[in-house]
């Protein structure tokens, strides 16, 4: 069985500035995705990132970034010129391919503030 | 961008009431699923959902509730008898499913309360 965990329940960044958010995980599998969801206080759910497990590269989104370290289970979000905008609740889930689609496993979430 | 659409947004019921939320899927996706928020708590899976028929479905989702695709655009959860720890934010998701795309659209969700 896979479990998350995000050790950080709340963190805080200035506006324009770099934080880092932490994720590992435990899972059997081989071949997985990961990913990071943002929700915001409307509370739906929005997807930040993706990273298959099988790419060393570190996935990039504009402004998001991941760290992926395979072999320690760890899965971390960079959020660099941080916006007012992105203040919210964080998630780290991964997925599996060929069995659980769509079974995505939720950490509990990091609560970001950003400070003007 | 197409979108995940859930009616309705609150729903408020009485213990022991049957309730239907309801949700529509983006239109080419094959994949759907219920996920849950408790208050404060994490996103937690229900169930998905392909080809009429469950594919998978977490220890949560237990004979009281039940899915059903209706016609080819609507996407329901039924829980028969409402109990007050159902209370929670209720998502539904849709996917392409792909192999090698699990990129999960998500709604906005339904605020259920059960008083």
């Amino acid at each position: 069985a896979q479990t998350v965990t995000q050790s950080q329940p709340e963190m805080s960044v200035q506006e324009a500035e770099t934080v880092t958010l932490s994720c590992t995980y435990d899972t059997s599998e081989s071949d997985y995705y990961l990913f990071w969801y943002k929700q915001p206080p409307s509370r739906q759910m929005i997807l930040v990132i993706r990273q298959e497990a099988y790419k060393q590269q570190n996935a990039t989104e504009n402004r998001f970034s991941v760290n992926f370290q395979k072999a320690a289970k760890s899965f971390s979000l960079k959020i660099s010129d941080s916006q007012l905008g992105d203040a919210a609740m964080y998630f780290c889930a991964p997925g599996s391919i060929g069995g659980s689609q769509g079974n995505l496993i939720f950490g509990k979430g990091t609560k970001l503030s950003v400070k003007p | 961008e197409p979108e995940v659409t859930q009616t309705p947004s609150h729903q408020v019921t009485q213990m022991g009431q049957e309730v239907i939320l309801r949700c529509v899927p983006i239109s080419n996706h094959l994949y759907f699923y219920w996920y849950r928020q408790i208050l404060g708590q994490k996103v937690e899976f229900l169930v998905s959902f392909y080809n009429n028929e469950i594919s998978e479905k977490s220890e949560i989702f237990d004979d009281q509730f039940s899915v059903e695709r209706p016609d080819g655009s609507n996407f329901t959860l039924k829980i028969r008898s409402t109990k007050l720890e159902d209370s929670a934010m209720y998502f539904c998701a849709s996917s392409e499913a792909v192999f090698g795309n699990e990129k999960l659209f998500f709604g906005s969700g339904t605020q259920l309360s059960v008083l």
